[in-house]
């Protein structure tokens, strides 16, 4: 069966970088994107980029570029986000999600990341 | 305007059918896109519910009931998930999503209560 499953919880300080990993099985990871989706607490889905595990290639939201990366380790079948910068709007649950025909199906199980001095 | 929009809450009825809706900001049609809908329960990542385009053309996630369905008001250039024979379980934050310019956009969510 698909499984998503992430890396644990983070606590970083204002101006850290995260990074978070999803590993997945189940299906071919080459074939379908990764997105990443983050949640502030109490609030709303936000999508922040996506990457094609096979090749490599990526889009990110507008309001990330520049501070949001996305890698892979395809022998591993896992996929990483970092995220740079990071400020106490960031805190927030970082979720994996698996790319299918315009839009995601299969989702990881969260990563809280919370920054705080 | 925001490119999604989602009541906010909604209740209804154990037994009863509640129709939860999507609307999308005007001069995007709806009649174009490929709809996602996720249900949230508190504490726990989206699941997956379905997606629709189409009456021919709709895909349920694994394990998701026949009590779930989409489909698409044109008039009110609107994605529309309906949920029949509400029960408890029922009871969640639900998403739509759509992919528009190159980006995945998310509606803000309703929040469905069961009582």
């Amino acid at each position: 069966q698909v499984q998503l499953v992430q890396s644990g919880a983070e606590v970083k300080k204002p101006g850290a970088s995260v990074k978070v990993s999803c590993k997945t099985s189940g299906y071919s990871f080459a074939d379908l994107d990764i997105n990443w989706v983050r949640q502030a607490p109490g609030l709303g889905l936000e999508w922040m980029g996506w990457m094609r595990p096979g090749n490599g290639n990526t889009g990110y939201a507008e309001k990330f570029q520049g501070r949001f990366s996305m890698t892979r380790d395809t022998s591993i079948s896992t996929a990483y986000m970092e995220l740079s910068s990071l400020g106490s709007e960031d805190t927030a649950v970082y979720y994996c999600t698996r790319g299918v025909e315009q839009g995601t199906d299969y989702w990881g199980q969260g990563t809280l990341v919370t920054v705080s001095s | 305007q925001a490119v999604l929009t989602q009541p906010s809450s909604l209740s209804a009825s154990p037994g009863a059918s509640a129709t939860l809706t999507c609307a999308l900001r005007s001069g995007i049609n709806v009649g174009t896109y490929r709809i996602y809908w996720y249900q949230q329960k508190s504490g726990r990542p989206p699941h997956y519910v379905l997606n629709y385009k189409s009456d021919s053309d709709e895909q349920k996630g694994s394990g998701v009931p026949s009590r779930f369905s989409g489909s698409k008001d044109t008039s009110a250039n609107a994605g529309i998930l309906v949920i029949s024979g509400l029960q408890s379980e029922d009871e969640a934050d639900y998403y739509c999503m759509i992919w528009h310019n190159d980006a995945y956009v998310f509606g803000g969510g309703t929040k469905l209560t069961v009582l």
